[in-house]
């Protein structure tokens, strides 16, 4: 039973371009949605984060919109630049004392393209 | 501020034997989190600790345990491995009530034969 899903293995664009990144949840007991990065060889990296009492948060070229009745959030990057490719995932978690059980999505590969 | 360090990168068991990783967290990070990152499954939730006390586990098999220090070094155990086993494992540390903003470590690449 997959929670969070990446339905798009990958994504290409070109540099300058706007990068759009989806992901849905089945799950209405999440409450905060995240997402990483992740270049090869290294860990992911916390990108950014949301609440579910707010539907959209910025932060740079890096937006995140949420919207709770079709459990949705996507991730906008304005403009992409060749540094961006990396593989994104996107992840949720329930209230309460799950601090750190975080439920992951599959991940997708962002290309970009000078 | 040195970051989430995981030992031993790399690591070779065959199947029935056990192994330990061990992580080490940032520096007043006091929460450990453990995931198995593959590329069938993605990355799985382990385990989380906080003060020495498991928070939250995993839907894993028993032979996955883990365990966390005075010091909030952690470590985990798996025994009896199996081929399924491989995998990457990570350790990331986040700070009390930074809910999901966690710092994860390079991974320790574990493959079974």
């Amino acid at each position: 039973d997959q929670q969070v899903k990446q339905n798009s293995p990958s994504l290409s664009v070109q540099e300058g371009r706007i990068s759009i990144l989806n992901c849905d949840y089945t799950n209405s007991m999440f409450d905060y949605f995240l997402w990483y990065k992740k270049y090869p060889a290294e860990g992911p990296t916390f990108l950014i984060s949301i609440s579910s009492i707010k539907d959209k948060n910025e932060d740079g070229r890096f937006t995140v919109f949420l919207n709770k009745s079709a459990k949705h959030l996507s991730l906008h990057i304005v403009p992409s630049q060749p540094g961006d490719s990396a593989v994104y995932f996107c992840a949720a978690v329930k209230g309460g004392t799950s601090y750190g059980k975080l439920t992951f999505g599959q991940g997708t590969i962002l290309t970009v393209h000078p | 501020k040195a970051g989430v360090t995981q030992t031993p990168r790399y690591l070779i068991k065959t199947r029935g034997q056990q192994v330990t990783l061990s992580c080490s967290p940032i520096s007043g990070h006091r929460s450990v989190s453990w995931y198995q990152q593959t590329p069938g499954q993605g990355l799985q939730f382990l385990f989380e600790y906080f003060s020495e006390t498991q928070r939250n586990k995993g839907n894993f098999p028993g032979r996955f345990s883990g365990r966390q220090f005075s010091n909030s070094r952690s470590e985990m155990n798996v025994s009896t491995l199996e081929l399924g086993d491989s995998a990457l494992y990570l350790c990331a540390s986040s700070v009390q009530g930074a809910t999901g903003e966690l710092f994860f470590g390079e991974g320790s690449r574990l493959t079974v034969l």
